[in-house]
């Protein structure tokens, strides 16, 4: 399994677009990229998943270079509630997934 | 709203009790899994499921077991707790091919006393 690497911690303010960069240097071929969010005493939730270029949905986007050794998650305009922790997973997105410590995303008023 | 359903959002047992953690998903789902999660430690796989009757030990098996006897339905049982397994238990469905990712339940928060 792939191992990720992204920052412990992230401050932003409302309104501002938030990146977070995680990087894959053993990714495989067939390992998909998955990010999840968390809030305090809740699961975590699936945000955002690509295998190459540019994944959009309504809540964020997903920018894969072409080596694929690492992926930023874009947050546009972030709120107060977009405080949690943010993960980045590698590898079959539906089979055995090992989670890192996250990035913990402070948004600032 | 598809979802995952654990059957206690809080639990407290003594020292030694068999434990039992229920989990149903309705969406159909193939994969199940059991993760625990503790401050400082981030979540931690116990066992996954890919298969009704098949189970595969993640990386922190001991002192667990599981039973998947129904599709919609993983079992984490706790064979004798002891009080370092105080945490918080997660489980997650997937699909095989899993466009979509984990969908994770709201946890159960365990404490042994």
């Amino acid at each position: 399994l792939a191992k990720t690497t992204q920052p412990i911690s992230m401050d932003s303010y409302e309104g501002q677009e938030v990146n977070i960069t995680c990087s894959h240097n053993n990714i495989a071929t067939n390992d998909y990229i998955t990010w999840y969010q968390q809030f305090p005493s809740q699961g975590p939730r699936f945000i955002i998943q690509g295998y190459k270029t540019k994944v959009t949905n309504e809540v964020a986007s997903l920018f894969i270079p072409a080596d694929r050794k690492s992926s930023t998650l874009s947050l546009p305009r972030v709120s107060l509630s977009d405080t949690a922790v943010y993960y980045c997973l590698v590898g079959d997105p539906g089979g055995k997934i090992i989670f890192g410590k996250g990035t913990r995303l402070h948004i600032l008023p | 709203d598809v979802k995952v359903t654990q059957s206690s959002r809080y639990l407290v047992k003594r020292t030694g009790e068999k434990v039992f953690l229920e989990c149903v998903q309705d969406m159909d789902h193939e994969n199940m899994f059991w993760y625990r999660q503790d401050p400082g430690l981030g979540l931690r796989l116990i066992y996954f499921s890919y298969d009704v009757k098949m189970k595969e030990k993640g990386d922190i098996p001991e002192g667990y077991s599981v039973s998947r006897e129904k599709k919609e339905r993983f079992s984490l049982i706790l064979e004798s707790a002891s009080t370092n397994q105080t945490s918080m238990y997660l489980c997650a469905s997937s699909q095989p091919v899993g466009v979509g990712g984990y969908t994770f339940g709201s946890g159960t928060r365990l404490t042994v006393v």
